[in-house]
């Protein structure tokens, strides 16, 4: 069973940093793209990261761009985002979830429970 | 960047209802257009990808059409247990963006 497991929110200052981590098992890791995506409480959903397999090809939305840095670290099957510089509208709810293609169509066929980051003082 | 847009934002239908959501793209994106479920509290499901390709595991009264820049996402049938947002999201950005449509919300 594919299992995506989010922790390290919570209470973030204004400024400051926090460290997101997904753990990942039931399928192989490394051979898939990982995404980070997040909702802001009452709100849709919005796209963050993205990460390849073998981690040498990362793209950011342009809203954490410069203050967000996601990375992997494929022998513990394992997806981190440091934030920081961190906002007030950076508060939301944080999922990753896994990315698949199939012929040329991409998409994100699992997703974790997600984890709660607060930003404020 | 291609901007997302869905309509209507919210919808009330009774179980049996045939309802269909619709996803404009403020560009062309062929049909590079996947849907998500998402019930209250949880994290989103894959409904379709490529504009009409059902996920594995997903009830067929769920079914996508369109390519382009107009998309809809059709329930037929609607269950009780259909009650949940919905989300377009295209695929067609190079370098990715994965730009999601601002939801549906579907109240039974």
């Amino acid at each position: 069973e594919v299992l995506l497991v989010e922790s390290g929110g919570g209470l973030g200052q204004p400024g400051g940093s926090l460290r997101l981590s997904c753990a990942a098992s039931g399928f192989t890791f490394s051979t898939y793209e990982m995404n980070w995506v997040r909702q802001a409480p009452g709100k849709g959903l919005e796209w963050v990261s993205y990460i390849s397999g073998g981690g040498n090809t990362i793209y950011y939305a342009d809203s954490v761009k410069g203050r967000f840095t996601i990375s992997r670290d494929n022998a513990k099957n394992a997806l981190f985002l440091q934030m920081s510089s961190l906002r007030a509208e950076d508060t939301a709810v944080y999922y990753c979830a896994r990315g698949r293609c199939s012929s040329t169509y991409c998409f994100f066929d699992q997703w974790g429970q997600g984890t709660l980051v607060t930003v404020s003082s | 960047d291609i901007q997302m847009t869905q309509s209507p934002s919210s919808l009330s239908a009774s179980v049996g209802d045939r309802v269909t959501i619709t996803c404009r793209a403020s560009q062309y994106i062929s049909t590079f257009l996947n849907w998500y479920q998402q019930k209250p509290g949880e994290a989103p499901t894959l409904l379709i990808f490529g504009a009409s390709r059902l996920q594995t595991g997903v009830p067929s009264r769920f079914s996508g059409s369109g390519s382009g820049t107009d998309f809809t996402l059709t329930i037929s049938g609607l269950q009780p247990e259909d009650s949940a947002s919905y989300y377009c999201q295209e695929n067609y950005s190079t370098p990715v963006l994965y730009t999601f449509g601002q939801g549906t919300r579907i109240e039974i």
